[in-house]
């Protein structure tokens, strides 16, 4: 199955930085790569996600990269704002071995802090 | 448009019991999903459905059954709880693999 590792567990930037979390997946058959943000007693929610197709994404404040020879994926979040702080979970979407679905794997999440 | 719902938010279980986690969804989406969250390791595939009437493993399926008879309901059952099941849960569905999953707002399930 598919390991997804993911870097730094916790970060704290000052407002206005930047932040970059990475994470690197296993399985080269993986396709789709999203990253969710969880506030706080929150569900996780989408914020961006890549295909294997694309090197890179942008939306805003939030750009996503994908090298998929070293089969990793970084989050880019720019000119922080106290509202960025959350966890942060990068995912990997892996074809099952039944071949009928795709498989969801997660990383163990980044907490992002943001300083006044 | 309610989403994804489950029910119930909380939930305290002795160790022995059996309950069942409630999971529906209004966006006619085949997919569906059971993860659970402990702290430090991130959120973990216990099962899944492709579509009413199929279902598979996850990473982390003892422990745990589901069934998938319509669309809408993913319910998760739990057999007979055991304080490593104390943990938030959460279902998820989407149109498809490969696509955003939306997320229900958990249940937090504590086993003493």
């Amino acid at each position: 199955g598919e390991n997804v590792e993911q870097h730094p567990s916790t970060l704290s930037v000052q407002e206005g930085d930047s932040a970059v979390i990475k994470c690197t997946y296993s399985d080269s058959a993986s396709n789709y790569f999203p990253w969710y943000k969880q506030e706080l007693g929150k569900r996780p929610q989408l914020i961006i996600d890549i295909r294997s197709n694309v090197g890179e994404k942008k939306d805003q404040r939030i750009a996503v990269t994908l090298n998929k020879t070293a089969k990793h994926f970084s989050l880019h979040i720019t000119e922080t704002q106290p509202e960025d702080s959350a966890v942060y979970f990068c995912a990997a979407s892996y074809p099952s071995w039944t071949g009928t679905a795709s498989k969801l794997t997660f990383g163990t999440g980044t907490r992002l802090q943001v300083t006044l | 448009n309610a989403g994804v719902t489950q029910t119930p938010k909380f939930q305290v279980l002795k160790t022995g019991q059996s309950m069942t986690l409630q999971c529906a969804q209004d966006m006619n989406h085949e997919y569906m999903s059971w993860y659970r969250q402990d702290p430090g390791m991130g959120l973990r595939l216990i099962h899944y459905s492709v579509g009413a009437g199929i279902t598979d493993q996850g990473e982390v399926p003892n422990g745990y059954n589901v069934s998938r008879s319509t669309t809408e309901d993913f319910p998760l059952r739990l057999l007979s709880a055991a304080p490593s099941q104390t943990s938030v849960y959460f279902c998820a569905s989407s149109y498809s693999t490969g696509v955003e999953a939306f997320f229900g707002q958990g249940t937090r399930l504590t086993v003493v």
